[in-house]
């Protein structure tokens, strides 16, 4: 059929309930990692990072884990918010000869229902 | 808070007109990245520079396409002369090199070329 674009993965919660997002990444020699969040006619936004020596960092309300044996990458959202909705992506940093640079996921559509 | 700054938010021109996209990095940031968002396609790398200097530029047609960054403050993308299919939102971020640091986007600039 037609590719008429991207279909986003979504996930959609209630307020106040806990959000998982979910990543995949594929090269075991990426060392750093990074949730974006982008909200709608704004660029992505930092959230959070971890690098390969941990396998879980926490910020206000959020969580990273990492888990390296699967190439597994997630996000939680403890309490989740109207004003969370947005796009996620995560983002390995691959380092390769000519310096490092970042490769992202396709993204997940967050939706928050009030 | 230090932001990344693009201009023009948004351009609407013709088929074979050149586009001139601008960005101010963040003060004190080192590495500057151009990216280009679709929907077909997701975030993709176009060019980017490490002290001014082009580190990767190969995800750029570069029959149209050309990044140059004259002074630390500033760093433009051209495309001459521009095409339907280059309708997107680009997107500069910057950053530091080294110790694993993450890129910080600007809002972007979201081109329609009819």
């Amino acid at each position: 059929g037609e590719n008429v674009g991207l279909h986003l993965p979504t996930l959609s919660v209630q307020e106040g309930d806990n959000s998982i997002i979910n990543c995949a990444y594929s090269n075991s020699a990426s060392d750093y990692f990074i949730w974006y969040k982008q909200e709608s006619g704004k660029g992505p936004q930092f959230i959070i990072d971890i690098r390969s020596n941990m396998d879980k960092r926490q910020g206000q309300r959020v969580t990273v884990l990492l888990n390296k044996t699967v190439k597994h990458l997630s996000l939680q959202i403890a309490a989740t918010q109207p004003g969370d909705s947005a796009v996620y992506f995560c983002a390995e940093n691959r380092r390769g000869t000519s310096g490092s640079r970042l490769t992202f996921g396709e993204g997940t559509q967050l939706t928050v229902n009030p | 808070d230090a932001r990344v700054t693009q201009t023009p938010r948004h351009k609407v021109t013709e088929m074979g007109q050149e586009v001139t996209m601008r960005c101010q990095p963040i003060l004190g940031h080192n590495t500057v990245f151009w990216y280009r968002q679709t929907m077909m396609q997701g975030l993709e790398l176009l060019a980017y520079f490490r002290n001014r200097a082009p580190l990767d530029d190969s995800g750029m047609p570069k029959d149209r396409f050309s990044a140059e960054m004259p002074d630390a403050t500033l760093a433009t993308l051209k495309i001459q002369p521009s095409e339907p299919r280059d309708s997107a939102v680009y997107f500069c971020a910057s950053g530091l090199v080294g110790g694993n640091q993450p890129q910080h986007f600007g809002d972007g600039t979201r081109l329609s070329i009819l």
